[in-house]
């Protein structure tokens, strides 16, 4: 089936510095991926939609300069997240929706659990 | 806009205990629903969908009816596991741009032996 791979799982970085998380879609072109955001017992939020070869769509509140989204590729998206600080600590999951399939088809990425001190 | 809402968790029940998750939706025309599992530290997956009113979705055990009259979709298993211990999020996939999909606020499932 459609598995989008998402890397890395975890990662614990210093405040200032400069996060990059990938989702890569295997064997299946994703030609819009939706970046979510999960806080610690809550649901999860839309930060952003991206479409290859386009400018992201990023949802109220969310700040584009901070959240550096990229889908040069239908098998790659990635999201950076610029100077972090600890208030970013979270988890964020990538999903894909299935090209050329009906309009229910998403796939989701395993997430990635950013910690930052 | 579209909106999800479920009831708050966290659930806990007993071992082959009877589980009802109620989720109730607000969408424009004829949205497809979903109910995903996250497993802890993992991603969500899909664990089962309908695509319009009176389908049953299923799978594993667990299972959910479209209800357009009521606009629900309650999840439910008659005898829960240790196993089934989770988060279950409620989603719809309406007729908004990118057709993305919004999600209710999660119940946390917690089954003991």
């Amino acid at each position: 089936g459609a598995v989008v791979s998402q890397h890395p799982s975890r990662v614990i970085c210093k405040s200032g510095t400069s996060v990059k998380i990938e989702c890569r879609s295997l064997d299946f072109q994703a030609t819009t991926m939706f970046w979510y955001r999960q806080f610690p017992k809550q649901s999860l939020m839309l930060m952003a939609t991206s479409n290859e070869g386009s400018k992201a769509t990023y949802e109220q509140g969310v700040e584009k300069d901070k959240f550096l989204i990229n889908h040069a590729s239908l098998t790659l998206s990635t999201l950076t997240v610029a100077s972090a600080h600890p208030e970013d600590s979270s988890f964020y999951i990538c999903s894909a929706r299935l090209s050329g399939r009906d309009r229910d088809g998403y796939t989701f990425g395993s997430g990635t659990r950013l910690t930052v001190v | 806009g579209d909106s999800v809402t479920q009831m708050e968790g966290p659930v806990t029940l007993s071992e082959e205990a009877f589980l009802t998750i109620n989720c109730t939706y607000t969408a424009t025309g004829y949205p497809s629903l979903f109910w995903y599992v996250q497993y802890p530290g993992e991603g969500l997956q899909l664990l089962l969908k309908a695509t319009k009113a009176d389908d049953k979705g299923s799978n594993k055990g667990f299972e959910a009816t479209y209800r357009k009259e009521t606009t629900s979709f309650h999840l439910e298993k008659g005898s829960v596991q240790v196993s089934d211990s989770a988060v279950y999020f409620c989603a719809l996939s309406g007729n908004n741009a990118g057709n993305m999909l919004t999600f209710g606020g999660g119940t946390r499932l917690m089954v003991k032996p």
